[in-house]
């Protein structure tokens, strides 16, 4: 079965540091997303990107945050310079246009701890 | 501020009973809704989508949508410990947008 594929698994990095969290979505896919779960909390949206652009964004996706699409495979998530806050599981997920695949595949996960 | 409801639970089980699971979502409007199963420390994975009103079966999974009341619900019958997870509850609410906006999830324990 087709997966997302995200890495690293687990980064440690120190407050105001860059970090680069990397997916792979499913090949047929054409939409694309970040969400993220604090520890306890909700999974809320970030960023939604099709055709090579952001489609929507939440409040929480602000100016320290991007996304790019380098090649015809990998998707990014850059966070400029981490907060404590930051500290989270970062999740990929993709999906394609039809109707029924708006419950999209999400990939495994990236824990990111701020220190 | 388009909100999804669920008790956090835990909801305890015994082994085979059926369990039921519970969902209410702020947006008459709203399209498309979804259960997905978390384990701990894992990613989301999606076990059911529910577009109708009524009932929709998939082997030991049964969603049921009552738009008027703004409800959804999962029933998993002949419960078994694997399924001991968090059900999240995530909705979708249309005009134009692709975001799922999740409820806090269900703790589901199932006791053998």
């Amino acid at each position: 079965e087709p997966e997302v594929t995200q890495t690293p698994s687990h980064q440690v990095t120190q407050m105001g540091q860059e970090v680069i969290l990397r997916c792979v979505p499913i090949s047929n896919h054409l939409y694309f997303y970040w969400y993220r779960q604090i520890l306890g909390q909700k999974v809320e949206f970030l960023v939604s990107f099709y055709n090579n652009e952001i489609s929507e964004k939440s409040e929480i996706f602000d100016d320290q945050f991007s996304v790019e699409r380098p090649d015809g495979s990998n998707f990014t998530l850059k966070i400029r310079s981490t907060k404590l806050e930051d500290s989270a599981m970062y999740f990929c997920a993709s999906s394609t246009r039809d109707r029924v695949s708006y419950g999209y595949t999400f990939g495994s996960g990236t824990r990111l701890t701020v220190v | 501020q388009k909100e999804v409801e669920q008790n956090s639970g835990p909801l305890s089980v015994p082994e085979g009973a059926i369990a039921s699971l519970n969902c209410t979502y702020s947006d008459r409007v709203s399209q498309s809704f979804f259960w997905y199963r978390q384990y701990s420390g894992k990613s989301p994975e999606l076990i059911m989508s529910i577009y109708s009103n009524g009932d929709k079966e998939d082997g030991r999974f049964t969603a049921q949508l009552n738009k008027a009341s703004q409800y959804v619900s999962l029933l998993i019958r002949d419960s078994q410990p694997s399924d001991s997870a968090t059900y999240l509850c995530a909705v979708n609410f249309g005009a134009g947008s692709y975001q799922l906006t999740f409820g806090k999830g269900t703790k589901l324990s199932v006791i053998p």
